[in-house]
């Protein structure tokens, strides 16, 4: 079974720009979270979908937004870059059942940095 | 206050010896469950181990094994004969059944393996 799959690895954007990072889950699984990971604030949660829709979200601005198509696969958007994004973002997939269950299988990350 | 504390954070060990890192961990909640990951350089999070609150026995996956003292709300990693490629970056994180379900990381522990 393939793993959980992000595109792109990398991504040097501008200041300013948006981007939007594409996250492929697991066959079957139907949760994709994300988490943001940086040296001084270590791995953030951002937001999860199921099943198309928004379930839970963290603390960040609403610069930060995502979504989920019928397929699962889900994707990431920041508008309005700045320097403090620069980060690995990480998306994770689950079967979705609530609860503490083990499965949480996270992808390769991409890597944003924000110039 | 943190929800998930890891003391250590850096740890050099000598080839072929155990290796224990370390985490505690604060809920209100009965009903949660533990993990932990390894990062190394590349930057993928890959799932070693689970614990849910009521299992009631240890958690084990071939060399790692998970020290649970719920009294204690501790839930340390052990790895048995360290390997070279057991070098990187451990997280222990804890899931909330009644907290949002999302996944709560430590900030932690970069493990060194030594020849």
């Amino acid at each position: 079974k393939a793993g959980v799959t992000q595109t792109p690895r990398y991504l040097i954007k501008t200041r300013g720009q948006q981007v939007t990072l594409s996250c492929s889950p697991i066959s079957g699984h139907r949760s994709v979270s994300w988490y943001q990971q940086t040296p001084g604030q270590g791995l953030q949660f951002l937001f999860e979908y199921f099943s198309e829709t928004q379930r839970n979200k963290g603390n960040f601005p609403g610069r930060f937004s995502g979504r989920q198509f019928s397929n699962s696969r889900s994707e990431m958007n920041v508008s309005t870059l700045e320097l403090g994004d620069s980060a690995l973002y990480l998306c994770a997939s689950s079967l979705g059942r609530q609860g503490p269950t083990r499965e949480q299988y996270f992808g390769p990350g991409t890597r944003l940095t924000v110039t | 206050a943190q929800k998930i504390t890891q003391t250590q954070p850096g740890m050099f060990v000598q080839e072929k010896e155990a290796v224990t890192l370390d985490c505690t961990y604060d809920t209100s909640d009965q009903s949660y469950g533990l993990f932990w990951y390894k990062q190394p350089s590349s930057g993928e999070m890959i799932f070693l181990i689970y614990q849910g609150s009521y299992d009631e026995q240890n958690a084990t996956e071939g060399r790692y094994s998970l020290n649970f003292q719920k009294a204690r709300k501790s839930a340390n990693l052990v790895i048995s004969a360290s390997q070279l490629g057991d070098s990187a970056m451990y997280f222990c994180a804890m899931r909330e059944v009644n907290r949002d379900d999302k996944i709560i990381f430590g900030k932690g522990t970069r493990l060194h393996i030594l020849p």
